[in-house]
């Protein structure tokens, strides 16, 4: 595609449910990233991919939270038995290798936990 | 590790006003510098970007130079529009085996008004 894909839009759950969010890449791209972007916090780095490989999880702020990528593309972010605290918006970025090319982003996933 | 520390929010301005969001950095080596910029609804884009000290990146009117001396990478802009109004990100990439993450600031919401 064009550009960065994710989905769902938006995603209301209930405290205690898992999610699934979902991340296609622009076609090409190696490097995948998931962001968490909550207010007033910026830009929170969750994790890194490169192909299908994360080399770098550091970024996942608990065991609840696990992400995967399949044949070099799409990514997906689960959260397990969600809290209120996890409410945010969950962005996922790609670019065609590791190395200083700037970032695309998707539009991002609003996740709300009631 | 890699911090960035930009001007807190959120700012206000009146059409054609000079426009300064300062950004300040923490990093070893030689990090690329980027800002970018969230309209209203949609993903992060990339604003402009310097990969060196003493260069200068532009687009849209605005402009920041890489200043290794002072570890800054200030955003101007001399006449700022409604269309402007927006949340703008400082990021920087590091250099070495840590080039692969964009590390961000907290965003500084602008608001340019008629």
């Amino acid at each position: 595609g064009a550009g960065v894909s994710q989905s769902p839009s938006n995603k209301v759950t209930e405290k205690g449910k898992d999610v699934e969010l979902r991340c296609d890449p622009i076609s090409g791209h190696t490097a995948l990233y998931w962001y968490r972007q909550s207010l007033g916090q910026g830009l929170e780095f969750l994790i890194y991919f490169q192909g299908n490989s994360a080399p770098d999880k550091s970024g996942l702020p608990s065991d609840r939270f696990s992400a995967e990528r399949t044949g070099g593309s799409v990514s997906t972010l689960t959260i397990q038995r969600t809290q209120q605290e996890d409410s945010a918006v969950y962005l996922c970025a790609s670019r065609r290798d590791r190395e200083r090319l700037p970032l695309h982003f998707g539009n991002g996933t609003r996740l709300t936990v009631t | 590790g890699n911090s960035v520390t930009q001007m807190e929010g959120p700012v206000t301005l009146s059409e054609e006003a000079f426009l300064t969001i300062n950004c300040t950095y923490t990093a070893t080596g030689y990090p690329s510098l980027f800002w970018y910029v969230q309209y209203p609804g949609e993903g992060l884009q990339l604003l402009l970007k310097a990969t060196k000290a003493d260069d200068k990146g532009s687009n849209k009117g605005f402009e920041a130079t890489y200043r290794k001396e002072t570890t800054s990478f200030h955003l101007e802009k001399g006449s700022v529009q409604v269309s402007d109004s927006a949340v703008y990100f400082c990021a920087l990439s590091g250099s070495g085996g840590s080039n692969y993450k964009l590390t961000f600031g907290k965003g500084t919401l602008l608001t340019v008004n008629p």
